[in-house]
């Protein structure tokens, strides 16, 4: 079955600084990937898509990079707030609207 | 725009017993995907109703089970709870007619199995 792995450390970095986190998979080819943010005691809210035949996608202080060599994606956050503190969840899709969630990396951004 | 809804938030249960949970999903979805999360874990995946037919069910035994209404809201059945059944569950609505339409979360209702 397919194996989805984020880093499970806390990512500590200082407002300002940019933000990187990363998602490796195996045993399976995702149609695409998308990253989402969970706040404690809330529901996941879905932020970027990122298809398999894309390398890279933008939104505002967002870039998601997509590696279907390496099985990869990188998240990144650019100017990190301390307001972006929040666990990030990365989700593999199939074309059935199928998702599959690694266990999500805790990012907290201090002033 | 509804957004979706979960209820109840807040269950405790008994080991042996029946539950039911409710998802009301968001208008103009017809797919409704249930998750589990334990605590510092991700969500996984349970199963997926499409206009009213289960479409992909994950790593999980018979005793959870599913319907989802003409409304396209969704009801989550676990039947003989155990303690292991203890967690977030989420209910997530999306449009499957439309190509990689993001799934849409409600805030779960956290389940307690005593």
């Amino acid at each position: 079955s397919q194996k989805i792995e984020q880093n499970s450390e806390a990512l500590n970095i200082q407002e300002g600084k940019t933000a990187t986190l990363t998602c490796n998979y195996t045993n399976y080819s995702p149609a695409y990937l998308q990253w989402y943010r969970q706040d404690p005691g809330r529901g996941p809210v879905f932020l970027l898509l990122i298809r398999e035949n894309e390398k890279e996608k933008r939104k505002e202080r967002l870039k998601v990079t997509f590696d279907t060599t390496l099985k990869q994606s990188l998240f990144h956050i650019t100017a990190s707030q301390p307001a972006d503190s929040a666990t990030y969840l990365c989700a593999l899709g199939d074309n059935f609207n199928t998702f599959y969630f690694g266990s999500g990396t805790k990012l907290n951004v201090k002033p | 725009e509804t957004g979706v809804t979960q209820s109840p938030t807040h269950l405790i249960k008994t080991r042996g017993q029946q539950v039911t949970l409710r998802c009301s999903s968001q208008s103009g979805h017809n797919t409704v995907s249930w998750y589990q999360q334990a605590l510092g874990q991700g969500p996984q995946f349970i199963f997926q109703y499409y206009r009213e037919e289960e479409n992909g069910r994950g790593n999980f035994p018979p005793r959870f089970s599913g319907l989802q209404f003409p409304n396209y809201s969704s009801e989550l059945n676990v039947n003989a709870l155990e303690l292991d059944d203890s967690a977030l569950y989420l209910c997530a609505s999306s449009d499957r007619d439309r190509y990689n339409s993001p799934l849409h979360f409600g805030n779960g209702t956290r389940l307690t199995v005593t």
